[in-house]
């Protein structure tokens, strides 16, 4: 099994719709991060979390929300889907020495 | 101006041909990660740099703090090297910052 599993793989969605994409660790890091990839740009961080209970905004939070619901699980949902979140996102988790690992992304498409 | 710049952006080798791709930033960094991206999409952490030289098979990657520069070196390049090379550094407290990526495509 991979280390950081993101589910779904690939999802189309339609305007409007609430979407969740999940993210669960075996690597018993407590870092956790979702970011963002479009084409051209480098990934971007939308929500990151240091420990359950712990939440903190990246630089493209708005239209997002996140769940830390366990140290090994971190979901990302947007509320009200809209055509320019459609990307590629990837959760990742890091350890005390800044050792990063991915999942393998979640290509979301809002129509 | 990118707080990541990365050159070039796309790069085609011949089988066996050394690969330098390189990676400037212009901010004070704590660490430089290389990260590799296969055409499937996941994303692979290379190298965590601090300083001086990290060597891993085939692949070397350095940094010159004082110059803001960083460099993936891939030796005898094979067409399975053939992704997409991520450059990010690390900002205290807790961010990073990417690069855009280096398209390599190697060929038999």
């Amino acid at each position: 099994d991979a280390d950081v599993t993101q589910t779904p793989r690939n999802r189309i969605t339609k305007t409007g719709k609430r979407i969740m994409l999940e993210c669960s660790q075996t690597k018993g890091h407590d870092r956790m991060y979702w970011y963002r990839q479009d084409p051209g740009l480098g990934l971007r961080l939308i929500y990151y979390s240091f420990d359950v209970k712990d939440i903190n905004k990246g630089e493209i939070s708005d239209g997002y929300s996140v769940s830390r619901q366990a140290q090994a699980k971190f979901s990302l949902s947007l509320e009200s889907a809209i055509p320019n979140q459609t990307a590629l996102y990837f959760c990742a988790t890091s350890d005390h020495r800044d050792r990063y690992t991915f999942g393998s992304g979640t290509r979301l498409t809002v129509v | 101006k990118n707080e990541v710049e990365q050159s070039p952006q796309n790069l085609t080798a011949q089988e066996g041909e050394f690969i330098t791709i390189n990676c400037s930033y212009s901010v004070g960094i704590s660490a430089l990660h290389w990260l590799q991206q296969h055409p499937g999409g996941g994303i692979v952490s290379l190298f965590m740099l601090s300083s001086g030289k990290k060597k891993h098979g085939r692949l070397i990657a350095t940094i010159n703090i004082q110059e803001k520069h960083s460099s993936l070196h891939i030796t005898a390049s094979h067409p399975r090297d053939s992704a997409v090379y991520i450059c990010a550094v690390r900002l205290n407290p807790d961010k990073l910052i990417f690069g855009t990526g280096t398209r390599l495509q190697v060929f038999p």
